[in-house]
């Protein structure tokens, strides 16, 4: 079975910075892109960064770039979202997601963590 | 990047056909997947490719694109198909992944 595994998530002042990881397993990791989605409280999914199966094609929406950074390590199947600036619009349950049935289909989540960016 | 945009709330009775809409002026060039998100959950994708099915989604599920819109029909809804629906495509341009405001559907 599929899993993702987020970790990371915490209370965080604004200004300030996180490091998210997702922990894969059940699948051959460095096959499948990945992403980072996450949910305001009572609100919608938010896209927020995506890496190919290697470290060199990465995407952001456009109000984390500069601040967010994705990686990966393959030989650890771990996911990471490097986040600094923090504002309190990046509050939210950030979800791990794979790319799998098809270009652009996720088919997997993780159960999230969160994040809350609050003085 | 561009935005989808989807009713934010649909009621069915049970047995019924649940209807749930994602507009966008060029969304029928696009591929288009949904999401399921019960409450307290994490997103299950319930279509792909605008009407494929996952193998664990039974054939209720169905969807349709063309034109601007992009439709997920359930056929026969039931009580546990009350839920939030996204819909999501691609930015070719910006080569990232959008999604719509969500759906919530009441079955009841």
């Amino acid at each position: 079975d599929v899993h993702l595994v987020e970790s990371g998530g915490a209370l965080v002042s604004p200004g300030g910075s996180l490091r998210l990881a997702c922990v894969a397993s059940g699948f051959t990791f460095n096959r499948h892109p990945m992403y980072w989605v996450r949910q305001a409280p009572g609100q919608g999914l938010q896209y927020v960064s995506s890496i190919g199966t290697n470290d060199i094609s990465t995407y952001y929406e456009e109000s984390v770039k500069g601040r967010f950074v994705i990686s990966r390590d393959n030989s650890r199947s771990t996911l990471f979202l490097q986040m600094t600036s923090l504002q309190r619009e990046d509050a939210g349950v950030y979800y791990c997601a794979r790319e799998g049935v098809a270009l652009g289909a996720i088919d997997h989540w993780g159960p999230g963590t969160l994040v809350t960016v609050s003085s | 990047s561009f935005r989808l945009t989807q009713s934010p709330s649909v009621s069915v009775s049970p047995g019924q056909t649940a209807t749930v809409t994602c507009s966008y002026v060029l969304l029928g060039t696009l591929n288009v997947n949904w999401y399921q998100q019960r409450p307290g959950q994490s997103p299950v994708l319930v279509l792909y490719q605008d009407v494929k099915r996952p193998s664990d989604i039974p054939a209720r599920f169905s969807g349709h694109n063309s034109g601007t819109t992009a439709t997920l029909t359930i056929r026969g809804a039931q009580d546990v198909d009350e839920a939030d629906y996204f819909c999501q495509t691609w930015d070719t341009d910006t080569g990232t992944a959008v999604f719509g405001g969500g759906t919530h559907l009441t079955v009841l």
